[in-house]
């Protein structure tokens, strides 16, 4: 079973921040927190991740609480595009994707 | 740029039949996942093969074979197909099966078991 906690869905209007926040309270200290989107029925997507530091590229951040027990991942500028299913996964190279959060950008 | 090709794309199979799935790499990676995903779910882990010649099982191993062909292609086989294995078959792969490390997926195959 999935170990992280995500909400079902979420409306975002384009143009704005979109703030996804993921509970993983039970992560141990060698593992990462890794974060993918899927579109549609889609293969997913990577996205970011990270261990302990806040990480940043071309598509979004991650912001990771300093005792790692949950983290937020940020879309600078939502797009029509942007529309997903985003996953928020801890774990070492084994990953099990829980069933994520559903965001819906708004025109 | 193909990155991970599955094959077939959609499979229609009875109770009780068999069948393969392929999966084939080119960025020249040493790990490769299969995974599924049930309707309104999300992916659960069905083996992996950190390197070639090794394979493990993951979180729902039970029905299935795999075998790592070579460094390109890791094929996942079910021996006597069940309505409970109807889903959505990812395969995936990474430059190494240390953490840290990105995930490249197919486009999945499609399967229903009658």
């Amino acid at each position: 079973d999935a170990k992280t906690t995500q909400p079902p869905s979420m409306d975002c209007a384009e143009g704005r921040a979109a703030n996804l926040p993921c509970n993983h309270s039970t992560i141990s200290g060698n593992e990462y927190v890794y974060w993918y989107r899927q579109i549609h029925s889609q293969g997913p997507q990577y996205i970011i991740h990270g261990l302990k530091n806040n990480e940043t590229n071309e598509m979004a951040s991650l912001i990771i609480t300093e005792d790692r027990k949950s983290s937020t991942l940020i879309l600078p500028h939502a797009t029509l595009r942007d529309t997903a299913v985003y996953y928020c996964i801890e774990g070492d190279y084994k990953l099990s994707f829980g069933a994520g959060t559903t965001v819906t950008v708004r025109a | 740029n193909a990155g991970v090709t599955q094959t077939p794309k959609f499979q229609v199979l009875k109770t009780g039949q068999s069948m393969t799935l392929q999966c084939a790499q080119d960025m020249n990676h040493n790990s490769m996942y299969w995974y599924r995903q049930d309707p309104g779910m999300g992916l659960r882990l069905i083996y992996y093969s950190a390197s070639e010649g090794t394979t493990d099982k993951g979180e729902v191993p039970n029905g299935y074979n795999v075998s790592r062909l070579n460094k390109r292609e890791f094929s996942l086989r079910l021996e006597s197909a069940a309505p409970s294995q109807t889903s959505v078959y990812f395969c995936a792969s990474s430059v190494t099966h240390l953490a840290g490390g990105e995930l490249f997926f197919g486009e999945g195959s499609r399967l229903t078991v009658l």
